[in-house]
Parts: C-alpha cells; sequence; structure tokens
C-alpha cells in the first residue's frame, strides 16, 4: 500500500538559507499536517491543509510558509533558516477522521 | 486547550514481561485517540487508533484501552520482546478545523534479552 514520501530524507544547509520541503500525501487522503520534532522532543505540530486549503495553523514561525498543490502534494518552505530550526520534519495524512499516517521524515540540519 | 501527559518517561523491562504505557488527556471532549512508535530517528508508525465509542482496541500483542471520562489511555504490550523497544507516544485531536493531534512526551520503553 503506498505510504505517505517525503522528500529529501535528509538536508543540510547553512543559516539564513533557504529549504523547501516535499510530501506526497497518501492517494484520496483530503488532510495533510506537518509536524516539527526536535531532539528528544514529541512532535509539535505546524500547519495543515484541507483539501489544499490552509485549514489550521500551530507554532510555525513567521519565516517558513507552506502549501497544497493541485496534486495534493505538499511543500513546507523555510527560510533565514536559523540553528534552532534542526530537526525532524514530518508529514502526515489522512481521510476524515481515520488514522493519521506519517512520512519517514525529513532531518534539516542548520549548520 | 489539549495536554497530553505520559508515564513514564521511560521503563526498562526484561524480556517476556507485560507491561502497561499510561496516557492521559485533559480535554475529554475526543473522537479518537491513536498510538504510535517510534523508533530512534525513524517516522512515527501507527499501532492502534481508538474510536470514542469503543473501550479497547487489540492488534497482536497490543491492547490499547480508552476511558474519556477520566481522561486516560493505556497501552498494553503482552510478551515483550526486545523489538518492542522503541518510543511509545499517544496523540489526542488539538480541536481546530482539522483536529491536528497533540502528542505526549512519550515513553522509552527498553525489553532487555
Amino acid at each position: 500500500a503506498a505510504g505517505v514520501i517525503q522528500s529529501p530524507r535528509h538536508l543540510i544547509k547553512e543559516k539564513r538559507e533557504t529549504a523547501t520541503l516535499k510530501c506526497y500525501p497518501i492517494p484520496r487522503h483530503d488532510t495533510v499536517y506537518w509536524y516539527q520534532q526536535g531532539p528528544g522532543q514529541d512532535p509539535q505540530f505546524l500547519i495543515s491543509f484541507y483539501e489544499k486549503m490552509q485549514s489550521d495553523k500551530g507554532s510555525i514561525p513567521d519565516r517558513f510558509s507552506a502549501q497544497q498543490f493541485s496534486d495534493y502534494h505538499s511543500e513546507l518552505n523555510m527560510s533565514s533558516l536559523e540553528l534552532g530550526d534542526s530537526a525532524l520534519y514530518f508529514c502526515a495524512s489522512r481521510r476524515g477522521a481515520e488514522k493519521l499516517f506519517f512520512g519517514s521524515g525529513t532531518q534539516l540540519s542548520v549548520l | 486547550k489539549q495536554e497530553v501527559t505520559q508515564i513514564p518517561a521511560a521503563l526498562s523491562v526484561p524480556e517476556g514481561e507485560n507491561l502497561v504505557l499510561n496516557c492521559s488527556f485533559t480535554d475529554s471532549a475526543i473522537y479518537n485517540l491513536q498510538w504510535f512508535r517510534q523508533d530512534p530517528g525513524k517516522g512515527l508508525t501507527s499501532l492502534l487508533l481508538i474510536q470514542s465509542s469503543q473501550r479497547e482496541q487489540t492488534s497482536g500483542r497490543l491492547n490499547a484501552s480508552l476511558d474519556k471520562s477520566s481522561g486516560r489511555s493505556t497501552l498494553y504490550i503482552a510478551a515483550s520482546q526486545p523489538g518492542d523497544s522503541a518510543t511509545y507516544l499517544c496523540a489526542a485531536p488539538g480541536g481546530g478545523a482539522t483536529n491536528k493531534l497533540i502528542f505526549g512526551t512519550g515513553t522509552l520503553l527498553a525489553v532487555q534479552p
């Protein structure tokens, strides 16, 4: 069965650079979520999209933006990267109130 | 605002033991609760989803219960194995337009061979 696909798996950037993370949800899932997980921390909700429209916003810095495209894939754009942005970034998707499925994550390291 | 707490933060047991992981949530107006497993540096694997209309959900050696009135859920692991070693996270809906999940801080489980 198809899973949530994230790319890249690993990303190394320098301070003040820009990063773009991609997420391909499971087909026919109507909601996409982005989470950030720092070392030793629980996942923190960033932002979500329902049917390509932003539907909810969490603790996402103004330097970050996200969108969902017509083919349902989503991208998280992070600008002016800071050392503290180093974390695992997860995308998750689900249909309605069913199980939430996570991708394998993108490990972002900001040097 | 939904807050999710997990106890204990870490647990070490010998192989073969049965164990219980605890999860508490503050907003009991939830429609389901989900348990996940996470291996170091890896993604989250969904283990069990319990609907609010259910009291229990079972998958293999795992059994999760949900008591909305007391704001608690437990994950029971029978006959633990070294391969069960991981962090276990529970997550409850946090409200809002899409009911994003709010995660607990997890229980780090080590099963000793």
